[in-house]
């Protein structure tokens, strides 16, 4: 069966620090892979995709890839108080079934 | 707001109730799928539809019943369910398989 492990945290940050969360996934063919937020009583909302090995920056945020790995990564730099919210990690290993993690919940202390 | 609509938003039902659960997509993507978020537990993949055809159906109770009549509306029709089936009920649309995904508000499901 396929999967995407994600440590359940909670994981506590200061203000001002980076978080870092991390995914591992099962399937070694998974082509697309993302990150999504979301705060409690909403739903998630996506805030970074990344396709090949490497890093990619988007503000804040750093997606890392190592697909030999099989693992997925999301920093969260100068961390603030409203970045306090459970991250998901979602893996595309082809076709329209996207696998979610548990998520990671993130508390950033002020 | 992400483009994508839900009604209701909260809905309670009895087990021998029938009602629908709307999804409304505004980002022109030709996806859609349905989500169950229960307390504690990954988001559980329901159904898919792409251009209007449903290519992924993951082992779910015939009382939930899935129809996409385009590529901008999705319903999900409920009859008979059961308290298990209490829960949070996602809409996403996408573009193309390895799109991220857009996701409504949500419809809060309580089976009574």
């Amino acid at each position: 069966q396929k999967e995407v492990e994600q440590n359940s945290g909670p994981l506590s940050v200061p203000e001002g620090a980076i978080a870092s969360l991390n995914c591992t996934y099962s399937d070694r063919g998974s082509q697309s892979f993302f990150w999504y937020r979301q705060y409690s009583g909403k739903s998630p909302e996506l805030i970074m995709s990344i396709y090949s090995n490497g890093d990619k920056e988007d503000g804040r945020f750093t997606a890392q890839l190592n697909k030999a790995s099989q693992y997925v990564s999301l920093l969260i730099r100068d961390s603030q108080p409203s970045d306090s919210a459970t991250y998901l990690c979602a893996v595309n290993g082809g076709g329209f079934k996207t696998i979610f993690g548990a998520g990671t919940r993130l508390f950033v202390k002020a | 707001e992400t483009g994508v609509t839900q009604t209701p938003r909260h809905l309670v039902m009895g087990m021998t109730n029938k009602k629908s659960l709307k999804c409304e997509q505004h980002l022109g993507h030709n996806a859609m799928y349905w989500y169950k978020q229960s307390a504690k537990k990954p988001l559980e993949l329901m159904f898919v539809y792409s251009l209007e055809e449903r290519v992924e159906n993951n082992s779910v109770p015939s009382r939930f019943s899935p129809e996409c009549p385009n590529s901008s509306h999705l319903f999900l029709h409920l009859h008979t369910l059961q308290p298990e089936d209490s829960a949070l009920y996602l809409c996403a649309s996408s573009q193309g398989a390895s799109g991220g995904q857009y996701f409504g508000p949500g419809t809060r499901l309580t089976v009574t």
